[in-house]
């Protein structure tokens, strides 16, 4: 089973903190994807990375950036996190491009609260 | 025009009976369906992938693709308290990479 584990559940931030969310995952995946969820917007994609120190901007990348240093780790920074960066953040990877498969497989997700 | 859309507002039905949720997308050319399955409070899960028009079945779930009509629908059979979730379609539009483009998701609630 493909696993995916972020490093928080829940996180509370002052605003103008460095804010630090990790994802780790276990199958090998070439993709790693952060995702934004808040209600009535749905899912919305902030970054994401097909390769070791490769990334794309989703649709909603400003005031986030990521690295991806290793296969394994995707990290998704907030610069100087604001109120309106409470959300709830989702981990996500899938197989590469060409393996025929898109399913992507989500982590447990961090929610997080900046005050 | 939105990617995925799912404008069905909360479906209730009561305990045994069948869901049934619909998905439209904009993309003529896509060709990856997905359905997760997402508790409140808790993250996507996968429960569903389709790829070629027609049903597919797994246990209580029956994923059905129409690509000349551009919808896929899941059906819940013999519904669960435990199927009350909000259900989420994501297709995988082409040119975009791997990405999944995602609807807002379709709440269930099952009455026991």
């Amino acid at each position: 089973d493909v696993k995916v584990t972020q490093s928080s559940r829940y996180l509370v931030k002052r605003t103008g903190e460095k804010v630090f969310l990790e994802c780790v995952q276990d199958m090998d995946h070439e993709n790693m994807f952060w995702y934004r969820q808040d209600p009535g917007l749905g899912l919305r994609l902030i970054y994401f990375s097909y390769d070791v120190k490769m990334k794309e901007k989703g649709d909603i990348p400003e005031g986030y950036s990521v690295s991806r240093e290793k296969k394994e780790r995707f990290s998704l920074i907030l610069e100087s996190a604001s109120t309106n960066q409470t959300s709830m953040y989702l981990c996500a990877s899938s197989p590469p491009h060409g393996a025929g498969s898109y399913e992507q497989y989500f982590g447990p997700g961090t929610r997080l609260t900046v005050t | 025009q939105k990617e995925v859309e799912q404008n069905s507002g909360p479906l209730s039905v009561p305990e045994g009976a069948i869901a049934s949720l619909n998905c439209t997308y904009s993309d003529r050319g896509s060709q990856s369906f997905f359905w997760y399955r997402q508790y409140s409070g808790k993250s996507p899960e996968l429960i569903m992938s389709i790829y070629s028009n027609g049903d597919k079945e797994d246990g209580r779930f029956t994923a059905q693709l129409n690509k000349a009509s551009q919808y896929v629908s899941l059906l819940i059979r013999d519904s669960q308290p435990s199927d009350s979730a909000t259900y989420l379609c994501a297709v995988n539009p082409p040119l975009k990479r791997d990405r999944l483009a995602f609807g807002k998701g379709n709440q269930v609630v099952v009455i026991p």
